[in-house]
């Protein structure tokens, strides 16, 4: 079976510190990636998403980035964070191709970041 | 472009009452996906349905069934017998055109808080 796995869990970090967030999926092969932010009480707001190994879509302009050096690894970065940073940070995969396409996304347990 | 509305922001019922979540679409695809998904207090999204534009039929899984009406863009989704562990914010989302496109992504509604009192 599939699993998808984030860390760290929870995060505090000052303003204009560097960040690094990583998230790793088992069990499937050349899966989509995606990144999600959820701020406090909000929706889902997607911030990039990747169909292959270096091959990053950014859907939201903003000072993060997200890197996948390897087919099940996704990365979330930024160089200085800002307050406006803070939130709830979900990784998803989903099926790319194969017969059991259905698009459905799943996610793991998301890091909560805190921007002080 | 296409949207997804959840205009419940938050649902409060007591245990064992029904609780109805609704989500209305707009696309101009002919064929899409829609899905319901459940964010419990932990975060984690967990994915419970999906139904395809070809396929109406209302579909029951437990205490959770779902109401899929094309003519009025609508997927509704219904928890009967309310338990306290059915607290969490739902989320509705689609997939439109259902054939595959450049990263597969899905529109998400802004979800129902649902609360469910002893």
């Amino acid at each position: 079976s599939q699993t998808i796995h984030q860390w760290p869990a929870t995060l505090v970090q000052p303003v204009g510190s560097p960040l690094s967030l990583e998230c790793t999926v088992e069990g499937t092969s050349n899966p989509n990636l995606y990144w999600y932010r959820q701020a406090a009480g909000r929706g889902l707001q997607l911030l990039f998403y990747s169909v292959g190994i270096g091959q990053i879509s950014s859907e939201v302009p903003q000072n993060l980035s997200a890197s996948r050096p390897q087919d099940r690894q996704f990365i979330l970065s930024s160089k200085k964070l800002l307050l406006s940073d803070s939130g709830f940070y979900l990784c998803a995969w989903s099926v790319r191709s194969g017969q059991a396409y259905s698009y459905e996304q799943y996610f793991g347990p998301g890091t909560r970041l805190t921007v002080t | 472009a296409q949207k997804v509305t959840q205009a419940q922001t938050e649902i409060s019922v007591v245990e064992k009452e029904d609780v109805t979540l609704d989500c209305v679409y707009e696309t101009r695809d002919t064929t899409y996906y829609l899905f319901w998904y459940k964010q419990p207090p932990s975060g984690e999204l967990v994915f419970l349905i999906r139904r395809n534009s070809f396929d109406e039929q209302n579909e029951i899984s437990g205490r959770y069934s779902w109401n899929f009406q094309k003519s009025t863009s609508s997927f509704n989704f219904t928890i009967t017998a309310s338990q306290v562990v059915d607290s969490a914010v739902y989320f509705c989302a689609l997939k439109a055109p259902m054939i595959k496109a450049a990263g597969n992504k899905l529109t998400f509604g802004g979800g129902t808080r649902v609360l469910v009192k002893p």
